[in-house]
């Protein structure tokens, strides 16, 4: 079954809005989660990387203001487009890192698909 | 050279046949992951694979350590199996991850 979960699956919101997904990791504790986006006909782009606790680490060209991340437990990590404009449009995954069954492991959420009006 | 390379681009399959979607990387991993996209952009891992085969109803995975390979096989194909089938490695050194671009398969009726 999935073992990470993503919230919402799809949200359509006004330009000028700010729009938060949770990412959930559902029977493992998650060190690290990862955020990417995925452009149509395109593969994922890594957008940060959070460990809990502490502040996220953004890849070069992502805007740190403009794309919140909170990693406030070791089960929750939430993404929050701040000021979305339609250009943000986009399919946001997140993934989580941490210990399964012994396995350091990683599994993937399954997206949430952003569409900005 | 893309570090991960998968083959083919495009597939298109009639229903009921066995499809193989193959995966190259050039670089050390501690471990591969299939991920499937649906049309919706839906993803659902797979497997994920550090050695051997893993086996999941009509798909089964294999992976060539020594030859830097993965093969994503799927038996008796359906039309519901029509996705975009994504590799991805975790490279060893760094833990960071590469994806592939995709193969996109269509079963057809």
């Amino acid at each position: 079954g999935a073992v990470v979960s993503q919230h919402p699956s799809r949200v359509i919101c006004k330009s000028g809005t700010s729009v938060k997904i949770e990412c959930r990791s559902l029977d493992f504790q998650a060190t690290t989660m990862f955020w990417y986006r995925q452009f149509p006909k395109q593969s994922l782009m890594l957008m940060a990387t959070s460990n809990e606790g502490s502040k996220a680490t953004y890849e070069q060209g992502v805007e740190k203001d403009k794309f919140l991340i909170n990693h406030a437990s070791l089960t929750l990590s939430t993404l929050t487009v701040t000021s979305a404009h339609p250009e943000d449009s986009s399919f946001y995954i997140c993934s989580a890192r941490g210990t399964k069954g012994g396995l350091n492991e990683q599994f993937f959420g399954p997206g949430t698909r952003l569409t900005v009006l | 050279k893309n570090e991960v390379e998968q083959s083919p681009q495009n597939l298109t399959a009639q229903e009921g046949e066995f499809i193989t979607i193959n995966c190259s990387y050039s670089v050390g991993i501690s471990a591969l992951h299939w991920l499937q996209q649906h049309p919706g952009g839906g993803i659902v891992s797979l497997f994920m694979l550090s050695s051997g085969k893993k086996k999941h109803g009509r798909l089964i995975a294999t992976i060539n350590i020594q030859e830097k390979h993965s093969s994503l096989h799927i038996t008796a194909s359906h039309p519901r199996d029509s996705a975009v089938y994504i590799c991805a490695v975790r490279l060893y050194n760094n833990n960071d991850m590469r994806f592939g671009a995709g193969t996109r398969l269509t079963v057809k009726p």
